[in-house]
């Protein structure tokens, strides 16, 4: 049971780069979410999804956008990478109607923009 | 707004002392609570949360926590501290009014690195 899988696990974009950061959970949760960890601000939410075919602002999204392709699947994209957003990134996911089940986290993306 | 707040950043005990990790939260309904901990270059583990019912929570490793809802508070504890304790312990919260099938967000606080010596 792989639970929730992120790719890439590290990754360096110049300035003005896009990627897209991936995220796959094999729970059959409702519910997902993009955090960044950043040093002294733990974790801010970016986005989250509380349903298939729904999105959400979380407490920082500009810079990125996302998608949920399915009920597996939730992607993060950077469309031109700043600096600002070098950091590791979390995807986790949740039962979600059920607002009192904990999420699940993934390992991670670290993520360096040069 | 809900809100998580870890008043310290840096929490050293010896080991086999009692330790505490301190969070107080701030919702508009009542609160879910959780507790997770990330140890270096890895993701985030669930401990333990509250729902309802009894203050005093037990969860995974020795761990339990204490609901009290007049101070807004629920602190992490553990009577007898290991040195493979130490890693980076946060606490979030999920309010509880929120519209059904939106999930509802989860907010962290900003962490407390708990550091046990031998």
């Amino acid at each position: 049971n792989a639970g929730v899988t992120q790719t890439p696990k590290f990754q360096v974009l110049k300035t003005g780069q896009s990627m897209t950061l991936q995220c796959a959970q094999d729970m059959n949760h409702n519910s997902m979410y993009w955090y960044r960890q950043d040093p002294g601000m733990g974790l801010r939410l970016i986005y989250y999804s509380a349903s298939e075919g729904t999105t959400d602002k979380g407490e920082v999204p500009n810079g990125y956008n996302v998608s949920r392709l399915n009920k597996r699947e939730f992607s993060l994209r950077l469309e031109s990478a700043a600096p600002s957003q070098t950091s590791v990134y979390f995807c986790a996911s949740s039962e979600g109607q059920d607002r009192y089940t904990e999420a699940f986290f993934g390992q991670g993306t670290r993520l360096t923009v040069v | 707004a809900q809100s998580v707040a870890q008043p310290e950043d840096q929490v050293n005990v010896a080991e086999g002392n009692p330790l505490t990790v301190k969070c107080t939260y701030s919702v508009s309904g009542n609160p879910y609570l959780f507790w997770y901990v990330q140890y270096p270059n890895r993701g985030l583990q669930f401990l333990l949360k509250y729902i309802t019912g009894d203050n005093l929570v037990k969860g995974s490793y020795g761990f339990e926590a204490e609901f009290n809802k007049s101070q807004t508070s629920f602190h992490l504890k553990k009577p007898s501290a290991l040195v493979s304790d130490s890693a980076l312990y946060f606490c979030a919260v999920r309010d509880s009014r929120v519209i059904y099938n939106q999930g509802g967000k989860l907010i962290f606080g900003q962490g407390t690195e708990l550091s046990v010596k031998p």
